[in-house]
């Protein structure tokens, strides 16, 4: 089984922080992805990345950026936290053999900034 | 440019009634469509999917799907609704290039009345 793993479950933090999420995958999978979930938004795409050190702008790049310097790890950073940064984040993978392209998730990290 | 429009926020059914959530989608190019379920206060989990082959999905507990280019329509159907099957509904397309580059309908909150 493919397995996503976040590094917290939970984590509060203050306005202006330089925060990190971590997310593995153990599938050697190419393509990851960032996104937020947010009530009555559904899941929108932060960034996301087809190779190591490759990276592209999903639908709200704006105050994350993102780092992939091994294939199985794919790491989101907030350089300046705000508060409405707040919201729970998802780590995707997919593999690009599977003409699908079918994601596998993590189990998410909840952000609150204070 | 691609883009879910999930028809309703909020479905209600009776236990053992059918269920239809509705979803519409626009892609330029042939997409993969899915369906998520997200349980409270859990992950991500994948319900069905479709990527050309045929246009009657089957899925998990009971849920199918049909794709219906010419209505642009992906809407999830289950026979009989179970308690258990409380809970938000995600309808997804991605493109099949682009690392499978995913976008997300709003969400549909099914609530099951015993």
């Amino acid at each position: 089984d493919v397995k996503v793993t976040q590094s917290s479950r939970y984590l509060v933090k203050r306005t202006g922080e330089k925060v990190f999420l971590e997310c593995v995958q153990d599938m050697d999978h190419e393509n990851m992805f960032w996104y937020r979930q947010d009530p009555g938004l559904g899941l929108r795409l932060i960034y996301f990345s087809y190779d190591v050190k490759m990276k592209e702008k999903g639908d709200i790049p704006e105050g994350y950026s993102v780092s992939r310097e091994k294939k199985e790890r794919f790491s989101l950073i907030l350089e300046s936290a705000s508060t409405n940064q707040t919201s729970m984040y998802l780590c995707a993978s997919s593999l690009s053999r599977d003409s699908s392209y079918e994601q596998y998730f993590g189990p998410g990290t909840r952000l609150t900034v204070t | 440019a691609q883009s879910v429009t999930q028809l309703d926020s909020h479905v209600s059914v009776s236990e053992g009634t059918p269920v239809l959530l509705r979803c519409n989608y626009s892609s330029s190019y042939s997409p993969s469509l899915f369906w998520y379920v997200q349980h409270p206060n859990k992950g991500l989990q994948l319900l069905l999917k479709y990527t050309s082959a045929a246009t009657l999905v089957k899925g998990i507990n009971g849920f199918e799907a049909e794709f219906k280019k010419s209505e642009t329509s992906f809407h999830l159907t289950k026979p009989s609704a179970h308690m258990s099957d409380a809970a938000e509904y995600f309808c997804v397309v991605s493109e099949r290039t682009n690392a499978g580059k995913s976008t997300f309908g709003d969400g549909t909150t099914l609530t099951v009345k015993p």
